[in-house]
């Protein structure tokens, strides 16, 4: 079946720009990841969507970081004016239990780059 | 706090070499989860195997093995008969029962498996 997708896989920004991230999570997947990955680093986490109920936001770096999962399946990842120390790989991963005993399926994940 | 350490950066191995990957971890928590992810070069992270904390029975799947010791806090991972194809970068990951949805990531040891 098919597996989790992100779009677009690179995006480059200029300073000050907002962008979208989107993920397409496997079907019936329950809880949804958001990842920051900088290079030669483990993925970094940022936010956790249980259904449409944003239930860990303790990662999110700052305000101008933003999430949503409206209708519990596609989620999209915002990034409200941003810096260069944004730019990184952003990754989303989905998996079919509620708690986080269960293993993760990732995505391709979306290279951002601000220039 | 809950922390991850692969001290390997990189290991360089020749075909049919054995290698073992280390992690050390930290928790406070009596109930958690352990986890190795495989990123190969075309970026997905892809599941390879989950403890919870109860559980110290080694495991082994294929050429895989896994030794999970809670009197070290350490969960490490060996590949027996290296292959080309095992060449990436291997992450160790810890989540926790309670407390937020946080998975943490170690910052990976890359594999380089020489022909």
């Amino acid at each position: 079946g098919a597996g989790v997708s992100q779009s677009p896989r690179y995006k480059v920004a200029k300073r000050g720009q907002d962008v979208a991230l989107r993920c397409d999570p496997i079907s019936g997947h329950v809880s949804l990841f958001w990842y920051q990955q900088a290079l030669g680093q483990g993925p970094e986490f940022l936010t956790y969507f249980q259904n449409e109920a944003q239930l860990d936001k303790s990662g999110l770096p700052s305000d101008r970081f933003f999430a949503e999962r409206p209708e519990g399946s596609v989620s999209t990842l915002k990034i409200q004016r941003t810096q260069q120390e944004d730019s990184a790989v952003y990754l989303c991963a989905s998996s079919p239990g509620l708690a986080v005993s269960y293993e993760q399926y990732f995505g391709p994940g979306t290279r951002l780059t601000v220039t | 706090a809950q922390k991850v350490t692969q001290a390997q950066t990189e290991i360089s191995v020749v075909e049919k070499e054995d290698v073992t990957l280390d992690c050390v971890y930290e928790t406070r928590d009596t109930t958690y989860y352990l986890f190795w992810y495989k990123q190969p070069p075309s970026g997905e992270l892809v599941f390879l195997i989950r403890r919870n904390s109860f559980d110290e029975q080694n495991e082994i799947s294929g050429r895989y093995s896994w030794n999970f010791q809670k009197s070290t806090s350490s969960f490490n991972f060996t590949i027996t008969a290296s292959q080309v194809v095992d060449s990436a970068v291997y992450f160790c990951a810890l989540t926790r029962n309670t407390g937020g949805f946080k998975t943490i990531f170690g910052a990976g040891t890359r594999l380089f498996v020489k022909a």
